[in-house]
């Protein structure tokens, strides 16, 4: 099984600021399979991003998503009021499994 | 639009079976796979397994074989899953989603409450 460890647990910042959320997996992951999700409190979680690169439906273009091999990140380029939230990585190969989170939190 | 829409809360006893629905609409039922996916209180996110509605194949996560069971009714577009041998540690938040080309889900159900206790 692929374990996913972001990084970090908590990122306390202030809106307009630049977030940068990091998510290693244990072993090489396909780009094609690699997404983000943000989650509020009392919400289901929705896709940001999808074959590490691609934004979903609606999401705005300060969320972006890189990375490759077991290194991936997801960039939020200056803080919203509504981004404050957790946010969670996922792969899918043979299984699909999510990184533990991290949240976001207004400074 | 597309819109996934899940039963209500449960409340059961350690060792009971539990079932849970997923109502689909505003797309084809049957050209998307649907993951189920939980979450305890105040943890992160758990896969369970996946169904292809087409067909009725599943595939579930090593944790849970032999306890999960995953079906469809096409007739309807609702898709289930049941969880056996319920424990305590099963209670959580169960949702459905809605699988985008097995990338993962794109579309969420609203998350149905698993209570378990005696």
């Amino acid at each position: 099984e692929v374990v996913l460890t972001q990084s970090p647990d908590t990122l306390s910042l202030s809106p307009g600021e630049r977030a940068t959320l990091s998510c290693r997996a244990s072993q090489s992951v396909s780009v094609n399979y690699l997404a983000w999700y943000q989650q509020k409190p009392g919400q289901a979680p929705r896709l940001l991003i999808y074959g590490a690169s691609s934004r979903a439906t609606g999401i705005p273009d300060r969320f972006s998503g890189s990375g490759i091999g077991t290194d991936f990140t997801l960039t939020i380029s200056s803080l919203e009021p509504e981004d404050f939230a957790v946010y969670y990585c996922q792969q899918y190969g043979s299984s699909m499994t999510f990184g533990g989170g991290t949240k976001v939190e207004i400074k | 639009q597309v819109q996934l829409v899940q039963s209500g809360a449960e409340v059961k006893k350690p060792g009971a079976s539990v079932k849970v629905s997923c109502k689909a609409s505003g797309y084809t039922f049957t050209s998307h796979y649907m993951h189920w996916v939980r979450q305890a209180p105040g943890q992160g996110l758990e896969w369970m397994g996946i169904i292809n509605p087409s067909g009725g194949s599943a595939t579930y996560a090593q944790k849970f074989q032999g306890r999960v069971t995953m079906t469809r009714d096409t007739s309807t577009s609702i898709v289930y899953m049941e969880l056996s041998s319920l424990r305590s540690e099963d209670t959580a938040v169960y949702y459905c989603g809605r699988d985008l080309s097995l990338l993962g889900p794109d579309y969420w159900g609203q998350g149905t409450l698993v209570t378990v206790s005696s």
